[in-house]
């Protein structure tokens, strides 16, 4: 069975600081990789993707690939209490046309 | 761009009647949308592959006699949960693959079965 791994948190981070969250996978044929942040009671929304190993980064985000690890991180830079939420690692076995296997989340807590 | 609606965004019917729900991709078309479901304090879980003239492809465990889905054109999905009981209540999400590799989530409905 196909696991995505996260620690659930709470994470607690100062304004300002950077914010490390992990991601394990079981399945080493996962080839995409997400990241969503999901507010409460609110639907995920994208934040970054990656394919390939190495880092991506858009802003204040870097996303991070070790595929012989089966490990997947994201970077938040400068985090903001706007940064507070639950972010989720979802995996692949192809691409955008095949369904998501989410972890259960890390619970993100910018202190100000 | 990229952006998924659905309708309704909450939902509260009583046990046995049918709810159908919604999945718009607005301003791009989308062969394939996904249904996911969300219990309180879980992660998401795909329940089914949704492919724009075909028939639904069901996750293990998810009764696809009870969880009716539709994909009828390039933009539009819906899903009908049948004969709707309590532990159907949860937060039903869909979304739709966007070239070339990427999924957006629709905002959600909010399902109660009382």
């Amino acid at each position: 069975q196909k696991e995505v791994e996260q620690n659930s948190g709470p994470l607690s981070v100062p304004e300002g600081a950077i914010a490390s969250l992990n991601c394990t996978y079981s399945d080493r044929g996962s080839q995409s990789f997400f990241w969503y942040r999901q507010y409460s009671g609110k639907s995920p929304e994208l934040i970054m993707f990656i394919y390939s190993n190495g880092d991506k980064e858009d802003g204040r985000f870097t996303a991070q690939l070790n595929k012989a690890s089966q490990y997947v991180s994201l970077l938040i830079r400068d985090s903001q209490p706007s940064d507070s939420a639950t972010y989720l690692c979802a995996v692949s076995p192809g691409g955008g046309a095949d369904g998501l296997t989410f972890g259960k989340g890390t619970h993100l807590i910018i202190q100000p | 761009g990229a952006v998924v609606s659905q309708h309704p965004s909450w939902v509260i019917c009583k046990s046995g009647t049918s709810v159908k729900i919604e999945c718009r991709s607005l301003d791009f078309q989308a062969t394939t949308m996904f249904w996911y479901r969300q219990f309180p304090k879980q992660s998401l879980m795909l329940m089914a592959t949704s492919n724009e003239g075909s028939k639904a492809t069901y996750e293990q465990g998810v009764e696809k006699d009870k969880f009716l889905i539709n994909h009828a054109s390039l933009t539009l999905s819906t899903l009908t949960v049948t004969s709707a009981h309590p532990e159907d209540s949860s937060f039903y999400i869909c979304s739709a693959s966007v070239y070339p590799k990427t999924q957006y989530f629709g905002p959600g409905t909010r399902l109660l079965v009382l």
